[in-house]
């Protein structure tokens, strides 16, 4: 079945640092794959997506491409700020009915001044 | 514009007691409905969706129902609440023609 893989948290950067947070993924057919952003006692928000291979999402300063050759969809942020401290989630989206989507484990990030 | 409620936002309940979380949806219509939980410190699991009224699919074997009495309201129940229910439950939905699916605020269950 599909699967997400997300590298293990807690990530600890200081502000401005260059965040990446790997995501591979293993999927029959072409499926869309997405971030989600979690802060502390709240539910998801769909930070970014991607729908097809080489496509690019970005939202607020964070990145992430999609690379059908690697199964991956890494997300990026150039200079990350305090108030991007949150738990981040990669998903893709089952290609069956219901439109159901498989997450990751989810990685924390705690940016320090 | 849609948006998503969940209520209570917060839940203490004794081990044996019934549960009831609420999820309702406005702004849109026929959505697909989604009920996680999340463990402390772990991912989400897909508990129950939905792809109309009355229609129910369970995604893992356990404690817990779901119903879906009206288009825009997705129920979990359970009838005899176990120390393992305790999480952070998630209702989203989703457009029939989409993949993106949007959550609401959640609500924190403390089984005791």
């Amino acid at each position: 079945g599909d699967s997400v893989t997300q590298m293990e948290g807690p990530v600890t950067l200081s502000e401005e640092a260059f965040l990446t947070i790997n995501c591979t993924y293993t999927a029959t057919g072409y499926p869309s794959l997405f971030w989600y952003v979690q802060y502390p006692g709240e539910g998801l928000q769909l930070l970014l997506k991607a729908t097809k291979a080489d496509d690019k999402g970005s939202n607020k300063g964070f990145e992430a491409t999609y690379r059908k050759e690697t199964t991956s969809f890494h997300l990026e942020k150039g200079s990350v700020q305090v108030s991007d401290s949150a738990v981040y989630f990669c998903a893709l989206s089952d290609q069956g009915g219901g439109n159901k989507l498989t997450f990751g484990t989810g990685t924390q990030l705690k940016v320090e001044l | 514009s849609q948006t998503i409620h969940q209520w209570p936002a917060t839940l203490v309940q004794p081990v044996g007691s019934p549960l009831s979380l609420e999820c309702t949806v406005e702004g849109t219509s026929n959505p697909n409905l989604y009920w996680y939980r999340q463990a402390a410190g772990r991912g989400l699991q897909l508990l129950f969706y939905s792809v109309g009224i009355g229609q129910i699919s369970s995604e893992v074997p356990q404690n817990l129902s779901a119903s879906r009495p009206q288009d825009r309201q997705f129920i979990l129940s359970s009838k005899k609440l176990l120390l393992s229910d305790s999480g952070f439950y998630l209702c989203a939905w989703c457009r029939t023609s989409g993949n993106e699916q949007f959550f609401g605020p959640g609500t924190r269950l403390t089984v005791l």
